[in-house]
């Protein structure tokens, strides 16, 4: 089990520049969350999927932000146009339908917008 | 909705020592579990210990123990025999126990040091 994959772990780019974040759940379990980390607002949940539908997309921030999840293996949260604000760290987090165990959560991309 | 509070943004002990972290947590549900989860310097999310709310006991792994207090809602986690490898931002979490696909809300956190 390989757990988690989140890419890239580092991303830095510029203000208004897209920036997608990449992330690859634990085979066989059915949900899977976004969530931002920062100093001011702790661990935010963005959005969450289960079994690839989108449930709960209220923490987005704003229409600047998107999520997809095309399939069980893969998912994207994507930014366009980025901006300095946005800078955190993004964690991807899995799960399967005994949701006594918490979640399995990946290694996070931190992102910084200059 | 649910609400975790960590009213202690820092804590130190020293090696060997016990510390106690405090979380007190808002519901109006009955069926529900509790986390602790430790984030390191490398940022990676580890889930330390789980308490499940119709469970009277408290859960227990090695040097980490929970004092689950359900009427009181509270959920603090012990670290006995403290270690340099435990410093790390620790975060008490709530997830419903209604719905398959119900999130965790989490705590602020706690930073706890480790002093030799």
């Amino acid at each position: 089990d390989a757990g988690v994959i989140q890419s890239p772990r580092h991303e830095v780019t510029e203000m208004g520049q897209e920036v997608t974040l990449r992330c690859k759940p634990i085979s066989g379990h059915n949900s899977l969350f976004w969530y931002r980390q920062t100093m001011m607002r702790g661990l935010e949940l963005l959005i969450y999927f289960n079994n690839n539908v989108p449930i709960d997309d209220s923490g987005m921030p704003e229409d600047r932000f998107s999520a997809k999840m095309p399939n069980a293996s893969f998912s994207t949260l994507k930014i366009q146009p980025s901006e300095p604000r946005d800078s955190a760290v993004y964690f991807c987090a899995s799960s399967n339908r005994g949701f006594n165990y918490g979640y399995t959560f990946g290694s996070g991309t931190r992102l910084t917008v200059v | 909705a649910q609400t975790v509070t960590q009213s202690q943004p820092e804590m130190s002990v020293q090696e060997a020592e016990t510390v106690t972290l405090s979380c007190t947590y808002d519901t109006s549900e009955s069926d529900y579990y509790l986390f602790w989860y430790k984030q390191p310097p490398s940022r990676q999310m580890i889930l330390v210990i789980r308490q499940e709310a119709y469970k009277q006991q408290n859960a227990t792994e090695n040097r980490f123990s929970v004092n689950f207090q359900k009427a009181a809602k509270s959920f603090s986690l012990k670290i006995s025999d403290s270690q340099l490898g435990d410093a790390a931002m620790y975060f008490c979490a709530y997830r419903s126990g209604t719905g398959a696909n119900s999130k965790l809300t989490f705590g602020k956190g706690i930073t706890l040091s480790v002093r030799p």
